[in-house]
């Protein structure tokens, strides 16, 4: 079964820094490209960023240009987002999501993992 | 990019159809065809409905189906059921290479 599991959520101040992972299991992870979607309190879903199925492209939205990074590791099935000068605007629920293809990152989302919440307060 | 505009709720009685409509403009519905909609149960992870505006996933309801006319998709779900009571978003590739959702629609099984 094609699963993916997100960690490293939590509490961090306004400036600070976060490192979420999703560990993807169930199917040839190099073979996809990855995605990280996010749920603000209330709102709906808005794509953070994406990279392909080599790691070879990155994509980011406008919101986190700058400040995230995302990141994989196909040797150990992990997908990375490394998240620096967080705001509070930044705090959500955040999904590991997969492509249905290697390069075009954007076509569709057919596995979602269950999220993991990110606050940032002071 | 701003959101794709959906209506905010829809409703209708079981056994009927009802259609979510998803706006976006030539910069992104309009100009690709890779619209998605993705069927969201509150602290569930979303599922994938519908690709490249009109093509279903193996295991997903022939009940549900999409469609696109010039900047505007839409998602329609024939034989409403109880079950299919949740949140819908569409999202659309777009000319800045990036991907943007609709605001979401709730869909309300009376």
């Amino acid at each position: 079964e094609e699963q993916l599991l997100e960690s490293g959520g939590g509490l961090v101040q306004p400036g600070g820094s976060l490192r979420l992972s999703c560990a993807a299991s169930g199917f040839t992870f190099s073979s996809y490209a990855m995605s990280w979607v996010r749920q603000a309190p209330g709102k709906g879903l808005e794509w953070v960023s994406a990279i392909s199925g080599s790691g070879g492209r990155t994509h980011y939205a406008d919101s986190v240009k700058g400040r995230f990074t995302i990141s994989r590791d196909n040797s150990k099935n992990t997908l990375s987002l490394q998240m620096n000068s967080l705001r509070a605007e930044d705090t959500a629920l955040y999904y590991c999501a997969k492509g249905r293809y290697a390069s075009n990152w954007y076509a569709a989302f057919d596995i979602w993992g269950q999220g993991t919440v990110v606050t940032v307060s002071s | 990019q701003s959101a794709l505009t959906q209506p905010a709720s829809v409703s209708g009685s079981p056994g009927q159809s009802i259609t979510i409509s998803c706006t976006g403009t030539s910069s992104d519905v309009g100009g690709y065809n890779y619209v998605s909609w993705y069927q969201h149960y509150p602290g569930k992870a979303p599922k994938l409905m519908i690709y490249e505006v009109s093509n279903r996933p193996s295991g997903v309801s022939n009940r549900f189906s999409g469609s696109e006319s010039g900047n505007t998709a839409s998602l329609t779900i024939s034989g409403l059921q109880a079950e299919d009571e949740a949140d819908y978003y569409c999202s659309s590739y777009t000319t800045n290479s990036t991907l943007v959702f609709g605001g979401g629609t709730k869909l309300t099984v009376l």
